[in-house]
């Protein structure tokens, strides 16, 4: 079946401007993540989804980023006034389950979107 | 705040040759060790480790997860080119943190 997929694959924006970033995620999973991968870092965390339940914004940096989930399927990032340390690649994953560690709870990641804030 | 730390961070070998990766790891409560590839783009899942001492085994990859020494070692054996990328360690279940990674870049 279709992995999870997202949208731009590139996007290149001045600083100041707001983007939106979309992640469409495997059909039928309940689970969805935003993470985001900076040149020499690690993969971060920034918020998750799970059914119906209210969201972990623990990991969002600052107030211009925010993210939404409709219908429990898709999801879009918001980043607001955009600023060059925002320049990165976001990654979206989503699983089956959430909140165990058995086969079936794994993230599945999509593609990424290169943000470029110049 | 868990912390995973990953190591060599990059190594070059030579194609037949046998690597081993290590990731090691602090964290409060231990929930799953998990290992992705990285070539391009998207991460590809690997293994997901809960238990200490069994190995877990896909092809000429193989992991295992030491809970006492808090580590888990990736292993890829007979090593082709299709095996060059970045190796990503994560720990958690919802919010995994993820080590730097291991850039493994493989010659013929």
């Amino acid at each position: 079946g279709a992995g999870v997929s997202q949208s731009p694959s590139n996007k290149v924006t001045e600083k100041g401007k707001d983007v939106e970033l979309r992640c469409d995620p495997i059909s039928g999973h309940t689970a969805l993540y935003w993470y985001r991968q900076s040149l020499g870092q690690g993969l971060e965390f920034l918020i998750y989804f799970q059914g119906n339940s209210a969201p972990d914004k623990s990991g969002l940096p600052s107030d211009r980023f925010s993210a939404e989930r409709t219908g429990g399927s898709v999801s879009t990032l918001t980043i607001q006034r955009t600023q060059q340390e925002d320049s990165a690649v976001y990654l979206c994953a989503s699983s089956l389950l959430a909140g165990g560690f058995i086969l079936g709870y794994e993230q599945y990641f999509g593609p990424g979107t290169r943000l470029t804030v110049t | 705040e868990d912390k995973v730390v990953q190591s060599p961070l990059s190594l070059v070998v030579h194609e037949g040759d046998t690597v081993t990766l290590n990731c090691s790891y602090e964290v409060t409560n231990f929930r799953s060790l998990l290992w992705y590839k990285q070539e391009k783009k998207a991460p590809t899942f690997l293994f997901m480790l809960t238990s200490s001492g069994i190995e877990k085994k896909s092809g000429r990859l193989s992991s295992i997860l030491d809970k006492k020494e808090l580590f888990s070692i990736l292993n890829i054996t007979a090593t082709q080119t299709g095996d060059s990328a970045i190796y990503l360690c994560a720990h958690g279940n919802n919010r995994l943190a993820f080590g730097k990674g291991n850039q493994v870049v493989v010659i013929p």
